[in-house]
């Protein structure tokens, strides 16, 4: 069975700064999705970006970077010039073969002004 | 087109009486996912469904717990005679074929009094 570790259960950064997340993994499996998903006080579940394990280039959308480890199975998120908008909860999830997401226990980002 | 929503936003019912959630997926989307996001178990898979067929129940905590999708579209989950332990949210998400990145709705707060 997978299991996802997010060791740090608070977070905070000043506006415009940057902070990374930490996430790290355990599976036997060679194939698979990593994806980092923000919930705010919405309650919805937005993806905020994905990584395919085969890929050796890491994944980037706007200021959120992942910085992933394989053999390490390690998948930590770093968002760059943060807003007080990325205020959230942010899961870190693996996705294998049997198509369910295992998530780990989230980490609250607070963006202080 | 418009994202995965779900119905009603929020149920309060008594002990022992039945509940239906209902997922309205992202059209198109031929894969559909129910999880369960309680403080004390964090984000738990229940089901999923490929067309109509659920190949994986796995996660359903008890028989009390059933789902169903028809015409591949829509999905309910039922919970008989609820406990205080089913309050919790329930969030849905879909995606084009299983394996693919899944797509959240804003779930269902179920209270259980």
């Amino acid at each position: 069975a997978q299991t996802v570790t997010q060791s740090q259960p608070e977070m905070s950064v000043q506006e415009a700064e940057t902070v990374t997340l930490s996430c790290t993994y355990d599976t036997s499996e060679n194939n698979y999705y990593l994806f980092w998903y923000k919930q705010p006080p919405s309650r919805q579940m937005i993806l905020v970006i994905r990584q395919e394990a085969y890929k050796q280039q890491n994944a980037t959308e706007n200021r959120f970077s992942v910085n992933f480890q394989k053999a390490a199975k390690s998948f930590s998120l770093k968002i760059s010039d943060s807003q007080l908008g990325d205020t959230a909860m942010y899961f870190c999830a693996f996705g294998g073969s049997n198509y369910k997401l295992t998530f780990g226990k989230g980490t609250l980002l607070t963006v202080n002004p | 087109g418009a994202g995965v929503s779900q119905s009603p936003s929020n149920k309060v019912t008594e002990k022992g009486k039945d509940v239906e959630l209902r997922c309205d997926p992202i059209s198109g989307h031929t894969a559909l996912y129910w999880y369960r996001q309680s403080l004390g178990q964090g984000l738990e898979f229940l089901i999923y469904f490929q067309g109509n067929s659920a190949p994986d129940k796995s996660g359903l905590p008890s028989d009390r717990f059933s789902a169903e999708r028809t015409g591949g579209s829509v999905s309910t989950l039922t919970i008989q005679r609820t406990q205080q332990e089913d309050s919790a949210v329930y969030l849905c998400a879909s995606s084009v074929v299983t394996g693919e990145t899944q797509y959240f709705g804003p779930g269902t707060r179920l209270t259980v009094l």
